[in-house]
């Protein structure tokens, strides 16, 4: 199995900040890595697939890069209803695998 | 607009089975898949398995092989995970999720239920 390792667990910065997080993948995979954004109470929602591309409707603050191992997604200017856990997931291979979540919390 | 629309919240007993619904609309089911990715209280995400709306075809975690069965009504447009043997490590939110592509990008994710609660207790 393809383990995913995030970092940071959590992170607070400022409206306005630009945030990264990081996604790390055991073996190597081109770019089959999403991201998704979680809300408290709510469903998953997709951000980013493809390690790069932008879903529909998805404000363009929001980018993701990488490729091989390693992967990001940046926030770049960050806003009040950005607050929510992030997970990437690797969709090369069964099983799809998701990172332990990143927690992003507003300073 | 696409929606994919849970049953209601289960508590079971140790060793029963449960049935969970995602009932869809808005696309055509019957040449997507749907995965089942579940999530215990505080914790990450872990997908359980994915069925074909097209054939069939099934692909399940090994951790849950022999306990899942994933199925799909494309008369009702309806997928099914039912999951046996049930113990207190199952108690979870269960999503379905439709994936994004009938082709290539099986393995993302694109839309999701709202998700159901299952409670394991004695």
């Amino acid at each position: 199995d393809i383990q995913m390792t995030q970092s940071p667990s959590s992170l607070s910065a400022y409206v306005g900040d630009r945030v990264t997080i990081t996604c790390r993948a055991s073996q190597s995979f081109s770019s089959y890595l999403n991201w998704y954004q979680q809300k408290p109470g709510q469903a998953p929602k997709l951000l980013i697939y493809a390690a790069s591309s932008l879903q529909s409707g998805v404000p363009s603050r929001f980018s993701g890069s990488g490729s091989g191992t390693d992967f990001t997604l940046t926030i770049s200017s960050l806003q009040p209803e950005d607050i929510a856990t992030y997970f990437c997931q690797q969709s090369y291979s069964t099983p799809w695998t998701f990172g332990q979540g990143t927690k992003v919390e507003i300073k | 607009q696409v929606q994919l629309v849970q049953s209601g919240a289960e508590v079971k007993k140790p060793g029963a089975s449960v049935k969970v619904s995602c009932k869809t609309s808005g696309f055509t089911f019957n040449i997507y898949g749907i995965s089942w990715v579940r999530q215990a209280p505080g914790q990450g995400l872990e997908w359980m398995g994915w069925v074909s709306a097209y054939n069939g075809d099934t692909k399940y975690a090994q951790n849950l092989q022999g306990r899942v069965t994933m199925t799909t009504d494309t008369s009702t447009s309806t997928a099914y995970m039912e999951l046996r043997s049930l113990s207190s490590d199952d108690t979870a939110v269960y999503y379905c999720a439709r994936s994004k592509s009938v082709a290539a990008a099986k393995g993302t994710f694109d839309y999701w239920g709202q998700g159901t609660l299952v409670t394991v207790s004695s």
